[in-house]
């Protein structure tokens, strides 16, 4: 059962563009959002987060939007630069407690 | 501030042997985590500890699996035996309290063979 999933398992663009990478959720407990990023041998650090209260949160180059209605969440990364390229996972956390349901990931590769 | 520290960051064991995971949380950090990270999947929360008393073990598998954190600070996993299946990345996490960001170690690497 997977409750976070993002369909995309990579994502290509080039340096200076819009990055934007999705992910989509089942269970309508969740609250609160959050996106990690992670490198090659390294353990995932937290990017960015959003309350169920909101539908956006921006963040420098950073900015997470929220679709409750559809249930669904999208990273904006502008402008894309080479040393963003990592993996991305989403995350989602339920009002009951702390434990967070990670999605598959997505590989984004920034080209310059 | 120095980081979630793991050891060791790879180990390859033959099936049926057994392993154990070191983690040390970031200094002050109540709560402690495990995850598993089986190659093309997120991390997913084997267990959760708040000081040394178990929150969240619903998705271990203790019939092979043990985690403890003795005196509230390290802990250890254990895995006995190994089957291939456990074949992944086990990370460590760690924050201020249960509903704090939550900062990951580097994760070590088991293959079972």
């Amino acid at each position: 059962d997977q409750q976070v999933k993002q369909n995309s398992p990579s994502l290509s663009v080039q340096e200076g563009r819009i990055s934007i990478l999705n992910c989509d959720y089942t269970n309508s407990m969740f609250d609160y959002f959050l996106w990690y990023k992670k490198y090659p041998a390294e353990g995932p650090t937290f990017l960015i987060s959003i309350s169920s209260i909101k539908d956006k949160n921006e963040d420098g180059r950073f900015t997470v939007f929220l679709n409750k209605s559809a249930k669904h969440l999208s990273l904006h990364i502008v402008p894309s630069q080479p040393g963003d390229s990592a993996v991305y996972f989403c995350a989602a956390r339920g009002t009951s407690g702390s434990r967070l349901t990670f999605g598959e990931g997505t590989q984004l590769t920034v080209n310059p | 501030e120095a980081g979630v520290a793991q050891s060791p960051r790879y180990k390859i064991i033959e099936k049926r042997q057994s392993v154990a995971f070191w983690c040390n949380p970031i200094s002050g950090h109540a709560t402690l985590y495990w995850y598993q990270q089986i190659l093309g999947q997120g991390p997913k929360l084997l267990i959760q500890f708040q000081n040394n008393g178990v929150v969240d073990d619903s998705q271990l598998p203790k019939d092979r699996f043990s985690a403890e954190r003795l005196k509230g600070v390290d802990s250890t996993l254990k895995i006995q035996p190994a089957k291939l299946e456990d074949s992944a990345v086990y990370l460590c996490a760690s924050s201020l309290t249960h509903h704090n960001e939550q900062y990951f170690g580097p994760g070590t690497r088991l293959t079972v063979t």
